[in-house]
């Protein structure tokens, strides 16, 4: 149980384009996502705290803007990375879970995002 | 602030044991996790700890806590070379959002 499913597992596109990723809870219901970033052999930043049904709570010096987060439904959070350029290049990943109810966070497989 | 802290790199011979550590500062925090990152993918949940328990054992692995002293160790009994992955220990932040706080990670390398 507890299946996390984030897609696209990888994207290149061209510097400029907007990319949606999505992360959806399969067998349970998230009242909050996470959006983390990770650049290589560090550990998970932490991007925004998506709760369903309201606005994302983002972290310092994390542009709202450029990350749009939308979590419309208890199994669907996206994350759009608007106007991406090269140095948006990175592993995105999603989590997922159920505040109030002790569970853990689950977490998706990634997406490796690479701007050229 | 809240703060996890991990040794960078452990290297162990196939057959042997495993034993990762990780400190923590925030000693509210409600739960203790392990989590495990092979290359180019997410974070694997391999178990986690209740704050008022000492050890927790789950097949190969052994969890142990020592609230005093604010540390936790993950043990993997006869580690394997699939065993080779990067481990994050982790902790619930006080703010009871759901927000983990993670250490830098340990790679373990695990030699034939």
């Amino acid at each position: 149980g507890a299946v996390v499913s984030q897609h696209p597992s990888r994207v290149i596109c061209k510097s400029g384009t907007s990319v949606k990723i999505e992360c959806r809870s399969l067998d349970f219901q998230a009242t909050t996502m996470f959006w983390y970033r990770q650049f290589p052999k560090k550990s998970l930043m932490l991007m925004a705290t998506s709760n369903e049904g309201s606005k994302a709570t983002y972290e310092q010096g994390v542009e709202k803007d450029k990350f749009l987060i939308n979590h419309a439904s208890l199994t669907l959070s996206t994350l759009t990375v608007t106007s991406a350029h090269p140095e948006d290049s990175s592993f995105y990943i999603c989590s997922a879970t159920f505040v109030g109810a002790n569970q853990p966070q689950h977490f998706g497989d990634g997406t490796r995002l690479s701007i050229l | 602030g809240e703060d996890v802290e991990q040794s960078l790199f452990l290297s162990v011979r196939e057959g042997d044991s495993s034993v990762i550590n990780c400190t923590y500062t925030d000693s509210s925090s409600t739960y203790l996790y392990w989590y495990k990152q092979e290359p180019g993918a997410g974070l694997q949940l391999l178990t986690y700890i209740f704050s008022n328990m000492d050890m927790k054992q789950d097949q190969r692995l052994t969890v142990l806590l020592n609230k005093k002293d604010k540390h936790l160790s993950l043990r993997i009994a006869d580690t394997q070379t699939g065993d080779s992955a990067i481990y994050f220990c982790a902790e619930s932040d006080s703010s009871n959002t759901g927000k983990l706080i993670f250490g830098q990670g340990t790679t373990l390398q695990v030699k034939p």
